[in-house]
């Protein structure tokens, strides 16, 4: 049971550039999520994903896209980096049963985009 | 809107102080209220929950009560540990809501001197 799983761990990107950040669980939930943290702010919800063939915009959506491919698996594609967009990235998923609002989180990717 | 504010940091103690890193919220009704952790190069792990007025979460010998008379929820811990070095995050869900998006706060850097 692996959990969260992000890759990549690191990229470096020249603006315009465009990327894909993978997501998977493997804990059977149907919630997934995804952030951004960057320094003094927090985490910042781009994009969330309620069930499967579902997505909805988060706090800051601009300059992202996501794709809930299945139950397991959520990506973000950046169409062409912006070096706004340097930021840690994370990835969480919930289970959404009962009182559970645990968010379960990934590693993180750390992008950088010059 | 829902929002989280919690004290700036960093915070920086000697090993077997106590710690109090404070955080107030704002939203209608009864959020569920969390205090999340993420050790240097990690994703964040729950720490610690409550999800009614007056429940007391505990876990790792941190503690934190949600008290709705001054919407708050402080985290303490009477005897911190170098292993406790890590950014901490204040984060509520709001009631009745159809989804379970997190709002967090900005973070909360406390550094553990032996």
């Amino acid at each position: 049971n692996a959990g969260v799983t992000q890759t990549p761990k690191f990229q470096v990107l020249k603006t315009g550039q465009s990327m894909t950040l993978q997501c998977a669980q493997d804990m059977n939930h149907n919630s997934m999520y995804w952030y951004r943290q960057d320094p003094g702010m927090g985490l910042r919800l781009i994009y969330y994903s309620a069930s499967e063939g579902t997505t909805d915009k988060g706090e800051v959506p601009n300059g992202y896209n996501v794709s809930r491919l299945n139950k397991r698996e959520f990506s973000l594609r950046l169409e062409s980096a912006a070096p706004s967009q340097t930021s840690v990235y994370f990835c969480a998923s919930n289970p959404d049963r009962g009182s559970s609002y645990e968010q379960y989180f990934g590693p993180g990717t750390r992008l950088t985009v010059t | 809107g829902n929002s989280v504010t919690q004290m700036e940091g960093p915070v920086t103690l000697s090993e077997e102080a106590f710690l109090t890193i404070n955080c107030t919220y704002t939203a209608t009704g009864y959020p569920s209220l969390f205090w999340y952790v993420q050790y240097p190069g990690e994703g964040l792990q729950l720490l610690l929950k409550a999800t009614k007025a007056d429940d007391k979460g505990s876990n790792k010998g941190f503690e934190a009560t949600y008290r709705k008379e001054t919407t708050s929820f402080h985290l303490e811990k009477g005897s911190v540990q170098v292993s406790d070095s890590a950014v901490y995050f204040c984060a509520l869900v709001p009631s009745g809501g159809s989804n379970y998006k997190l709002t967090f706060g900005k973070g909360t850097l406390l550094t553990v001197n032996p």
